[in-house]
């Protein structure tokens, strides 16, 4: 079953524009991440927040929790038709084990 | 050269063949994943392997099975393909101890056809 279910599914803005995208969560996790996936390729690891962080940046990203809500957030600014991607969101639910669950997914289209 | 390889690339198959994905790392890392990706389901965990002597079942196991035949080489097998198998299969590893706790390193994936 999925743990994380990511809204919206698709998503298309002008380039320098900026992006949100949101994950929600069903159960207590270790730590939350985000992935981005160009079309057909691997996924790449984009930035961890772990359960007693806020926020966190990293470059253009900036990545929210509120683990009261069961939920996290992904901005980027200042979009570019280069961050043209799929998103997912993955939650470490079971200790330190590194088993990841990931969501579905989050379509991004930056248009020049 | 790129730190996770897998082989082959694409592969397209008959219904009832014996198929093996490869999954090669020079990352040095101790854990490695197999997932597949369907549209509109994102990521599914087939097998881990925390070390060569460590493997587990994860979400979807049925219908597959794993080999991990070095700390660098981990493979997965599909027995007898069926066409509901067709997917995109990723390898991936991670190692917390060295820093970056439980971030995993993808592959290029390997896009599987069973006819």
């Amino acid at each position: 079953s999925q743990q994380g279910e990511e809204d919206p599914q698709a998503l298309s803005i002008q380039e320098g524009e900026n992006a949100t995208m949101n994950c929600s969560y069903k159960t207590s996790i270790n730590n939350l991440q985000w992935y981005r996936q160009n079309s057909g390729r691997g996924l790449v690891h984009l930035i961890l927040i772990r359960s007693n962080e806020r926020e966190k940046h990293s470059g253009r990203l900036r990545v929210t929790l509120d683990t009261s809500k069961k939920s996290s957030s992904l901005l980027i600014t200042a979009s570019r038709a280069a961050d043209t991607a799929s998103y997912f969101c993955a939650t470490d639910s079971s200790g330190n084990t590194g088993k990841l669950i990931f969501g579905q997914g989050t379509t991004l289209q930056v248009k020049p | 050269d790129a730190d996770v390889t897998q082989t082959p690339r694409n592969r397209i198959t008959k219904t009832g063949k014996r198929i093996m994905l490869e999954c090669s790392q020079t990352k040095g890392h101790d854990r490695m994943y197999w997932y597949r990706q369907d549209p509109g389901l994102g990521l599914r965990l087939i097998y881990y392997s925390f070390d060569v002597k460590d493997i587990n079942k994860g979400e979807i196991s049925d219908g597959y099975s794993v080999s991990r035949q070095a700390q660098a080489k981990f493979s997965l097998s599909l027995e007898s393909a069926i066409p509901n198998q067709t997917a995109l299969y990723f390898c991936a590893t991670s190692d917390p101890a060295q820093g970056a706790a439980d971030t995993q390193y993808f592959g290029p994936g390997t896009r599987l056809t069973v006819l």
